[in-house]
């Protein structure tokens, strides 16, 4: 499967605790995004990467959250001390550079996260 | 101020009709793109069409159009013969141009979900 992975699927976490989710994008890809998709919504951009550099991020993106993608491949997504207002489905995207539409992004099968 | 509009939670089409669903937006950068995505209940977003603000015809990706007025602000999908896998949740989402280098996101409206009768 030559698809974005995500990794896990499902987290399930006690309140004020730290959990960590993984995307594996497309491997020629060198754009990487997060989004988040709450109950009833549409995804809601929170960050993006060109290669290592985050070069986007939300007002979403409160300071317990953190994004890395070290080496331009795989990220990570970081919540510190979560809240149950941050359960919701966290997807991930990727896009080639240039592209048919410029800005076709891959999405992930997401990882939703429930806070108890 | 909501950029991108999708005024049907909910539709129901029967199988093997065509359907609409409307998305209305909203964005002063005349420079843009318009998406579709389809999200079945497993959650994954599929891409569906898109549609660039200069394109001079609408696009068309197998049963998949798109009917951009752009006058009116608005870029409809039309579904033709519908079938029981087509029942899922539409998403409508527009990217503004970049600026500094960076590249748009994509900004989503709230979905459409669609259902299929047999």
């Amino acid at each position: 499967d030559t698809g974005v992975s995500q990794d896990p699927r499902h987290k399930i976490t006690k309140r004020g605790q730290n959990v960590t989710f993984r995307c594996d994008p497309i491997s020629e890809h060198n754009r990487l995004y997060w989004y988040r998709q709450t109950l009833g919504q549409g995804p809601e951009f929170l960050t993006y990467f060109q290669n290592e550099a985050q070069l986007e991020k939300s007002r979403l993106l409160s300071d317990r959250f953190s994004a890395e993608r070290p080496k331009g491949s795989f990220s990570t997504l970081e919540i510190q001390r979560t809240e149950q207002g941050d359960s919701a489905m966290y997807l991930c995207a990727s896009s080639p550079r240039g592209g048919r539409t410029n800005n076709e992004q891959f999405f992930g099968p997401g990882t939703r996260l429930t806070v108890l | 101020a909501q950029k991108i509009t999708q005024t049907q939670p909910g539709m129901f089409v029967q199988e093997k009709e065509a359907v609409t669903l409307d998305c209305t937006y909203d964005t002063s950068d005349p420079s843009y793109g318009l998406f579709w995505y389809k999200q079945p209940s497993s959650g994954e977003m599929i891409f569906l069409i898109y549609q660039g603000s200069y394109d001079q015809q609408n696009a068309t990706e197998g049963r998949y159009s798109l009917n951009f007025q752009k006058a009116r602000k608005s870029a409809n999908l039309v579904i033709s013969a519908s079938q029981l896998g087509d029942s899922a949740m539409y998403f409508c989402a527009m990217r503004e141009a970049s600026y500094g280098g960076s590249q748009g996101n994509l900004i989503f409206g709230k979905g459409t979900k669609l259902s299929v009768k047999p």
